[in-house]
C-alpha cells in the first residue's frame, strides 16, 4: 500500500492479557516511531527505530512494553500483562530520513481498550 | 528539557475568519512539524520547516529560529478545517526524535 498501515484497528483486551500491535511502514522508510495518545492528549513518544536498530526506547512506560523491527521494515509493539492505564491509541509513523528531519507519515493507529 | 508549548488550547472561529495557532519550543530544533488530526482520524503531516515560511493552499506556516516560535495560519477558514492541530519539534539534543505539543482544537462554525 501507499501509506503506513497499522493493525488491528481496534483491540479490546482483558486486564492481564498480552497484546501485539503491528505497523507496516512505507517501503524504504528508514525511521519508524511509535507514539501513545491518550484521549484528549497529544501523542507521547514511545520508541524510535532507524532501520532495525532501536535507537531510543526512553518513552516506553514500563518493562511490560517491548518493540521490535527485526528486518528494518515491519514493527511490532508488544504489551505484556495489560493494565487499564494502557488504554490509548497507539500510533506508528515512518519517514524516509533519519529522526524527525523528514516529513512523517502516520498510520491510522490502533485503539487499545483494556477492560 | 525538550518542550513544546501550543496556544491556544481551543479556538472557535466563524467561517471565513483568519486563524492563528502558536507554538513555542525550548531549545534548538532541527525541524518543526505541523500536523492535523481530524476527530477519530489519523494524523496528517501539513508542514515540516526549519526556517522561513511555507504555504500550501489556505495554510501558511512560519518559524522564527531566534525566538523559538512558529505559527500556523489558516486563511478564509472553513468548517472542514475543524480539527486538532499539533506542532512537534525534532530536538537536536534528543537525536531528532519528535516531541509533540498538546494540540490546538479548532472549531470553525458555518
Amino acid at each position: 500500500g501507499a501509506g503506513v498501515s497499522q493493525s488491528p484497528r481496534y483491540k479490546v483486551a482483558k486486564r492481564g492479557q498480552d497484546v501485539a500491535l503491528r505497523c507496516d511502514p512505507i517501503s524504504g522508510h528508514v525511521s519508524l516511531f511509535w507514539y501513545q495518545q491518550a484521549l484528549g492528549q497529544g501523542p507521547e513518544f514511545l520508541t524510535y527505530f532507524q532501520n532495525e536498530a532501536q535507537l531510543d526506547k526512553s518513552g516506553l512506560p514500563s518493562d511490560r512494553f517491548f518493540a521490535e523491527r527485526p528486518e528494518g521494515s515491519v514493527s511490532t509493539l508488544k504489551i505484556q500483562r495489560t493494565q487499564q492505564e494502557d488504554s490509548a491509541v497507539y500510533l506508528c509513523a515512518s519517514s524516509i530520513g533519519q529522526g524527525g528531519n523528514s516529513p512523517l507519515h502516520f498510520g491510522n493507529g490502533t485503539r487499545l481498550t483494556v477492560t | 528539557k525538550n518542550e513544546v508549548e501550543q496556544s491556544p488550547q481551543n479556538l472557535t472561529a466563524q467561517e471565513g475568519e483568519f486563524i492563528t495557532i502558536n507554538c513555542s519550543y525550548s531549545v534548538g530544533i532541527s525541524a518543526l512539524h505541523w500536523l492535523q488530526q481530524h476527530p477519530g482520524g489519523g494524523i496528517v503531516s501539513l508542514f515540516m520547516l526549519s526556517s522561513g515560511k511555507k504555504k500550501h493552499g489556505r495554510l501558511i506556516a512560519t518559524i522564527n529560529i531566534q525566538e523559538k516560535h512558529s505559527s500556523l495560519h489558516i486563511t478564509a477558514s472553513h468548517p472542514r478545517d475543524s480539527a486538532v492541530y499539533i506542532c512537534a519539534g525534532a530536538f537536536k539534543a534528543a537525536g531528532n526524535k519528535l516531541t509533540f505539543g498538546g494540540g490546538t482544537r479548532v472549531l470553525v462554525k458555518p
